[in-house]
């Protein structure tokens, strides 16, 4: 069964870190372009990050550029979110997503892992 | 950045209707768009990808159209189980923007 499994999410103060992770299974993991995407409480979807199939290529949403880290490590199937300098407005339900094919939507998603910025 | 504006943001109809939602980009974006519907508490799902290719899976009754700025996503007969929010996606350029979203409920 093709399948991502975030995790990672916790209750964490205005300025601190945290890392996501996301384990996929039952595809061959390095064969795809990664993505997050974020949905904050009661809005709609936010694109946040991508790697390339080898993580050679990553891009950002502007929210988060200079704050977040995308990255993937394909030998243990798992890609990572490290976020830092986090703000309140970066509370939402985060989830992983694998590109159907190259700039062709995500066809696998996770079942999202929730950050909570506050004080 | 490329915005989306999708019409309606909300809309209410009655099993059986043809629903069409629109997506409008602010700048071209060939036929780099994809479809998703998401239902309370579910992650999104894929429904159409470049424009008007049908995903694995998904139901015929959903199609996609359009190119350039102005988009398209009919559902020829709405069944009970499409009442759900509906977001398109640009995959032009980054950010890869989404729309606001199109709720569609039942009358």
């Amino acid at each position: 069964e093709v399948q991502l499994v975030e995790s990672g999410g916790v209750v964490v103060q205005p300025g601190g870190s945290l890392r996501l992770s996301c384990a996929a299974s039952g595809f061959t993991f390095d064969d795809y372009t990664m993505h997050w995407v974020r949905q904050a409480p009661g809005k709609g979807l936010e694109w946040v990050s991508l790697i390339s199939w080898d993580g050679g290529s990553t891009y950002y949403a502007d929210s988060v550029k200079g704050r977040f880290t995308i990255s993937r490590d394909n030998s243990k199937n798992s890609l990572y979110l490290q976020m830092n300098s986090l703000r309140t407005e970066d509370t939402a339900l985060y989830y992983c997503a694998k590109e159907v094919e190259l700039l062709a939507g995500m066809d696998v998603w996770g079942q999202g892992t929730t950050v909570t910025v506050s004080s | 950045d490329i915005q989306l504006t999708q019409s309606p943001s909300f809309l209410s109809a009655s099993v059986g209707d043809r629903v069409t939602i629109t997506c409008r980009a602010s700048q071209g974006i060939s036929s780099y768009l994809a479809w998703y519907q998401q239902k309370p508490g579910k992650a999104p799902k894929l429904l159409i990808y470049a424009a008007s290719t049908l995903q694995s899976g998904v139901p015929s009754r959903f199609s996609g159209s359009g190119s350039g700025t102005e988009f398209t996503l009919t559902i020829s007969s709405l069944q009970p189980e499409d009442f759900a929010t509906y977001y398109c996606q640009q995959l032009n350029s980054y950010p890869r923007t989404f729309g606001p979203g199109t709720k569609v409920d039942i009358k």
